[in-house]
């Protein structure tokens, strides 16, 4: 089945704490993205990538990582983090040639 | 910066009304247009899009949306509603000039009393 895959579903940190959050699709798209959604203000892009090793900022980058080595995996990287990361993320993917993503699950993400 | 505005935030409907959510762009040039939907605890799908040709587009589960230049709108209706629509829906639009990116609006959630 073709999908994208976010693990883990919630997660609850510490500040300050590391972890990454993985996004994986099946369905050999060149394009990937990270949203995080956050109440009245819609999804908002973190980082995207347009294929391995290109990799560029969204509108909201600040305290996020990413990394592109394989076309399928796309993990999301905070260093460092904070309260004002609680939220809900999404990776999604899109093939070259049609203008429009595949969503996975999200992630919620909860920092105390 | 381009920019997506959704102008309801909230709508509550009875059964078998009449639904119209608006949807404005900010940007002049070529644009692609979604709308998609997020049912309760769920992850984002696409409910319809818009690339070229007939600006009246037809998706899934009865919903429709026009593409008015224009107006820099794409509006999203559905003759009657059911309670199953409940639901959070996301307007959203790439633009040509940055690739692939979508820039989604605030959303409007939408209630549906049975």
């Amino acid at each position: 089945e073709a999908q994208v895959t976010q693990n883990p579903r919630y997660l609850i940190t510490v500040t300050g704490k590391k972890l990454t959050v993985t996004c994986s699709q099946n369905m050999n798209h060149e394009y990937m993205s990270w949203y995080r959604q956050d109440p009245g203000l819609g999804l908002r892009q973190i980082y995207y990538s347009m294929n391995v090793e290109v990799t560029d900022k969204g509108d909201v980058p600040e305290g996020y990582k990413v990394s592109r080595k394989e076309k399928r995996n796309f993990p999301l990287i905070l260093e460092s983090p904070s309260p004002n990361q609680t939220s809900l993320y999404f990776c999604a993917s899109s093939p070259r040639t049609s203008r429009g993503y595949t969503f996975g699950s999200g992630t919620r993400l909860t920092v105390v | 910066a381009q920019s997506v505005s959704q102008h309801n935030h909230h709508v509550i409907l009875s059964e078998a009304a009449s639904l119209e959510l608006g949807c404005n762009y900010s940007y002049g040039g070529t644009v692609n247009l979604f709308w998609y939907v997020q049912y309760p605890g769920q992850h984002l799908q696409l409910l319809l899009k818009y690339f070229s040709g007939d600006p009246l587009v037809k998706g899934i589960k009865g919903f429709e949306a026009e593409f008015i230049k224009s107006k820099f709108s794409f509006n999203l209706r559905k003759p009657s509603v059911q309670w199953s629509d409940t639901a959070e829906y996301f307007c959203a639009v790439s633009y040509n000039n940055a690739g692939n990116m979508l820039t989604f609006g605030g959303g409007t959630r939408l209630m549906v009393k049975p």
